[in-house]
């Protein structure tokens, strides 16, 4: 089956730093999509990407959906301490399922 | 804004019961899902539905599993005879009609089967 390999699985790193994740693939996509999750909340969409190769940024976040459709970066700059959770790397073909990285858990010291 | 709605927020369950888990998904989206997430573990698709069908399933969605969308606002997971392994945080999510691919999580239910 369809399986997205994000890394790193976790993060620690302090206040004002950048951060950057990544999912891969064997397969190609049509969207990638990027959701944050807090504890006990459902994950939150944080940006979408249609088409290869197209860098979108959300504020301090920037997503990339790479060229060969089989991978996809975010990157988060100056982290704060509300970044702190678990974000996931999701992706679609059609109107398929959505299927999800395993997710990067990102800690924070101040 | 528009959002998805799930009900209970938390459910604790002997285990054999059955449970009904609720969401209204947004209005005018038409491709609803069944996710869950068990604790510290990532998000798995269990079931799609569109145009009042099952359109694609999970191999984790099996004969203990249904899903119903009773009066056109509801969608509804039904788990027959609740087993352990199922204590998880169910969500739904629904995704627009046309055009873009976004899928609009739920707040989630958080099934507990003791």
């Amino acid at each position: 089956g369809q399986q997205l390999n994000q890394s790193p699985q976790s993060m620690f790193i302090q206040e004002g730093e950048d951060v950057s994740m990544n999912c891969t693939s064997s397969s190609i996509f049509n969207t990638w999509l990027w959701y944050k999750q807090d504890p006990g909340e459902g994950p939150v969409l944080l940006i979408a990407l249609y088409k290869a190769g197209e860098l979108t940024s959300n504020g301090r976040l920037t997503a990339q959906f790479g060229i060969t459709r089989k991978d996809s970066f975010l990157n988060i700059s100056a982290s704060i301490p509300s970044d702190v959770g678990i974000y996931f790397c999701a992706g679609r073909r059609g109107a398929q399922k959505l299927v999800f990285g395993q997710g990067t858990r990102l800690t924070i010291n101040p | 804004e528009p959002e998805v709605t799930q009900t209970p927020s938390h459910q604790v369950t002997q285990m054999g019961q059955e449970v009904i888990l609720r969401c209204v998904p947004i209005s005018n989206h038409l491709y609803f899902y069944w996710y869950r997430q068990i604790l510290g573990q990532k998000v798995e698709f269990l079931v799609s539905f569109y145009n009042n069908e099952i359109s694609e399933k999970s191999e984790i969605f099996d004969d203990q599993f249904s899903v119903e969308r009773p009066d056109g606002s509801n969608f509804t997971l039904k788990i027959r005879s609740t087993k352990l392994e199922d204590s998880a945080m169910y969500f739904c999510a629904s995704v627009r009609p046309t055009g873009l691919a976004e899928a609009f999580f739920g707040q989630g239910t958080r099934l507990t089967v003791v």
